[in-house]
């Protein structure tokens, strides 16, 4: 079964400092990763993906992952971070080699980033 | 270009009572998903779509029902509203394999 951990519901920082939000997944075959970034009363956004390839991927609003195969993780990282990149963060995996497997989306880590 | 459209945006049902949640997208993306998101909590995924005709459960169906005509419109229908279905519904749908889009969500309050 799939699965996804985030193992912190708060991660503050200060604006200009560097951030990182932490996803560890479990998976049976190889994964497709995924983050998705929700700001207040409104729907997930997508970030960024791996799906094959670099292992450092770049997204939106300079937004960078790191699939690292062996610790099974897939850290959401910024240089500096903005107090507009305050907002929920939601990191999901889906199963490559499992094609009926839906998408497991983790618990969320909110991100605050003090001014 | 909309994207994904859900309504209506908030809805308070009475405890008993029934309703259709309305979900479309533009963009011909074979699957569909709905979700529900608790306060401080993360997606579950109730019912999704690999195409038109085709729906399954997922992680938690019960209290729903679906269907599928359309390529276009996904409608998530509650029969016998509870208060354990106050909550936030979203709509996603995405190509397979690759990053879900999501519609602006659905807030329901169940009393």
């Amino acid at each position: 079964a799939q699965s996804v951990a985030q193992p912190e519901d708060q991660v503050n920082v200060a604006e200009g400092n560097p951030l990182t939000v932490k996803c560890t997944y479990s998976v049976s075959g190889n994964p497709y990763l995924f983050w998705y970034v929700q700001y207040p009363n409104r729907g997930l956004q997508f970030l960024l993906k791996y799906i094959t390839g670099d292992n450092l991927v770049k997204g939106s609003y300079g937004f960078e992952a790191e699939f690292n195969k062996s610790q099974t993780s897939f850290h959401l990282k910024k240089p500096s971070a903005l107090v507009s990149d305050s907002a929920l963060y939601f990191c999901a995996v889906r199963d490559r080699d499992n094609y009926g497997q839906n998408f497991v989306f983790g618990p969320g880590t909110r991100l605050s980033v003090l001014p | 270009n909309a994207g994904v459209t859900q309504t209506p945006k908030f809805r308070i049902l009475k405890i008993g009572q029934s309703m259709t949640l309305q979900c479309t997208q533009d963009m011909n993306h074979n699957y569909m998903y709905w979700y529900r998101q608790d306060p401080g909590m993360g997606l579950k995924l109730i019912y999704y779509s690999v195409g038109a005709g085709i729906t399954d459960k997922g992680e938690v169906p019960n209290g729903y029902n679906v269907s599928r005509s359309t390529t276009e419109d996904f409608p998530l229908r509650l029969e016998l509203a509870a208060p354990s279905q106050t909550s936030v519904y979203f709509c996603a749908s995405s190509y397979p394999t690759l990053e879900q889009y999501f519609g602006p969500g659905t807030r329901l309050t169940v009393t």
